[in-house]
This record gives C-alpha cells, structure tokens and sequence, in this order.
C-alpha cells in the first residue's frame, strides 16, 4: 500500500528564515509520481511540483526548491527567505503510474505560519 | 473558463437529507476526480472518471455516495441518507490525458464544505 508521511503536523518561522518541510513516503511502485500541493485558506490546492520516479535531480524554483532522494524515500521542500504569503497548508502525494491517473495519496498536511 | 468551479461553497444539511454537489472541470480535460478531506487531514481519493465512465472508486465510497458524469462533462457527487461523519470538505479536481503516460497535474476546485447537523 502507498503512503505519506508529514512528520511536522505545524511550522512557525519568522520572515525570511529558511524553513524546510519534511515528506516520507512508501510504496512497491517501480514508477511513480510526488508531488507539493499548498492549501491556502481559501481551501483550494495550488499544484506546486510533479517529480516522477525516474529523475532524482533537484529543482528550484524562485525560492523554492525540492530535495528528492529515493534512498531514503524522501521528497522534501525547502522554501528559502520565507514571506508571510507563503503562510499555508502543504501536502505532499504520491501516485502511482496508473494509465496516467491522479489518484493522489496525501500526506496528513504540513501548517506553516510565517510570522512578520 | 479560469478553472475548476465547485457549487455550492458551503453547504448544512440535517442528518438523514440528501445532498447533491456539483464540479465543473476545466473543458478540454477529460479525467475528473473527487476528493474528501476532514479536519486536520489530507484529501482522499474517492473516485475517478475518464470521460463519462467511472473507472474507480475507493472503499470510502459507501453505497450511500453515488458520484455521475453525464457526457464528460461536469460531475455530480450525491450523499443520501447524509450522517454526521459525512461532514467535510469534497473536493474535485481534473486533469487532461494530454501527455500521456505521464501524469500531468491536477487542477483542484475551492471545494464544497458540508456541514452535517
């Protein structure tokens, strides 16, 4: 069975510090998918990333960037020079290579709160 | 069309009433998905279709939930007999088939939020 773990239920910075939000995940998929979603209060989720199984590159972002590591089935975010708009909900999912399917599997939610 | 557009926002409902929500998806995608999330967690899968077929739908989708897309178009998710553990936020989204068998993303709708009393 596939699962994600946010181990950090809640995150409080202070503007402009670096703050990296941690993602955990199972599953017996060969191929797959990650992905970062943010739920702003308005409930609706901004798609962030999509990193398949296959490329291990790092990415960034503008301030953003995401650390993926297969040996340690691990797919972190790091938001660089925090804003208070990056004040947020962030789920991490997984999916697996169903004829392209979304059939997302989130993890339980990272709150960030950037404080002025 | 700006994006997925769910109706109602907010919706409370007496225990054992039905309810009826309904998802328009982006027009030329052709695979929408429904979604429930409750308090403090993340969403979960319910069911999926491609076009006006229902491919699959999850265990959390007790014979009380019938999900419909009618044409490939918009979808309606339908609670009957509505108890108060079905309150939450339902969530659909839809995604296009366009690069194929790449996953592309999902594009989710703000949600309806039901309210069970």
């Amino acid at each position: 069975a596939q699962k994600v773990t946010q181990a950090q239920t809640e995150i409080s910075v202070v503007e402009k510090e670096d703050v990296t939000l941690d993602c955990v995940y199972e599953t017996r998929d060969t191929t797959y998918y990650l992905f970062w979603y943010k739920q702003p209060p308005s409930g609706e989720l901004v798609f962030l990333i999509r990193r398949n199984s296959f490329d291990e590159q790092n990415e960034i972002s503008g301030r953003y960037s995401w650390n993926f590591q297969k040996s340690t089935s691990s797919f972190n975010f790091t938001i660089t020079a925090s804003q208070v708009v990056d004040s947020a909900v962030y789920f991490c999912a997984l999916s697996e290579a169903d004829q392209g399917a979304q059939k997302l599997v989130f993890g339980q939610g990272t709150r960030l709160t950037i404080n002025p | 069309d700006t994006g997925v557009s769910q109706n109602p926002r907010h919706k409370i409902t007496k225990r054992g009433q039905n309810v009826t929500f309904r998802c328009d998806p982006i027009s030329e995608h052709n695979r929408l998905y429904w979604y429930r999330q409750t308090l403090g967690q993340g969403p979960e899968f319910l069911t999926y279709f491609q076009n006006e077929a229902q491919l699959e739908k999850s265990r959390l989708l007790s014979d009380r939930f019938s999900a419909e897309r009618p044409k490939g178009s918009f979808s309606t998710l339908e609670i009957q007999r509505t108890e108060q553990g079905d309150s939450a936020m339902y969530l659909c989204a839809s995604s296009s088939e366009v690069d194929r068998p790449l996953n592309t993303e999902a594009f989710f709708g703000q949600g309806t939020r039901l309210t069970v009393v």
